[in-house]
């Protein structure tokens, strides 16, 4: 169960876009459409962004999206804003029939 | 409204045991699959085990898997992860999650667990 690949840290500018990508393999990530994502603000729980790869939970912004592309995931957030500065998670359904998470990105609005 | 509460953590000495509960409201408990997933101080998260909303189905990481046990009472609307034989790489911060990422999906405040000497 090795974990899913994110890069550690990611930046931009308010108002600008950016694209965090997670990767796995065709046993996780490629093999089902049951990726989600996590936002983190520091010593608070995370919370759902997106689930099933690009739907969106009532109450999210939709400047939050996403997508897959083979084994690849990833969460693109347009129209930076301050707040959405925070660790951000992708997990995947695995065929093990366990859930992995990626390691984490920490987004920085600059 | 949801709420999840999670409670049972502590300070516990390697190989010791401890069993975190977790309860339920604003929900319909027995519509909802549950999982356990931590938090490593500094570090990301960590999945660690799923139980049906029956509690019939119940799978777990490799990490714990033989040292610790998901449960639920449905009738108390309550989780619990029981947790043997721990180690110092067990510290975290525990979180229940209900129906974890689908659209019904959410989190407790979570409870640390610190194992060390």
């Amino acid at each position: 169960q090795s974990a899913l690949t994110q890069p550690a840290s990611v930046s931009g500018s308010p108002g600008q876009s950016i694209t965090i990508s997670c990767t796995g393999t065709s046993s996780d990530v490629g093999g089902y459409n049951y990726v989600s994502w996590h936002q983190q603000h520091p010593g608070k729980a995370p919370r759902l962004i997106i689930y099933d790869v690009f739907y969106r939970p009532s109450g999210v912004s939709n400047r939050f999206s996403g997508s897959k592309s083979g084994n690849t995931a990833s969460l693109t957030i347009s129209g930076l804003q301050a707040e959405d500065e925070a660790d951000y998670y992708c997990n995947s359904y695995a065929s093990t029939s366990t859930r992995i998470f990626g390691g984490g990105t920490k987004l920085t609005v600059l | 409204q949801v709420q999840l509460v999670e409670s049972g953590g502590g300070l516990v000495k390697p190989g010791g045991s401890l069993r975190l509960s977790c309860a339920a409201s604003g929900i319909r408990f027995s519509d909802h699959y549950m999982s356990w997933i931590r938090q490593a101080p500094g570090k990301g998260l960590e999945w660690l085990s799923y139980i049906s909303g029956g509690g019939t189905t119940i799978y777990y990481a490799d990490s714990v898997k033989g040292r610790f046990t998901v449960s639920r009472d449905n009738a108390k609307n309550s989780l619990y992860l029981q947790m043997n034989s721990l180690r110092a790489e067990d510290t975290a911060v525990y979180y229940c999650v209900s129906s974890f990422s689908s659209i019904n999906d959410y989190w407790g405040q979570g409870t640390l667990v610190t194992v060390s000497s």
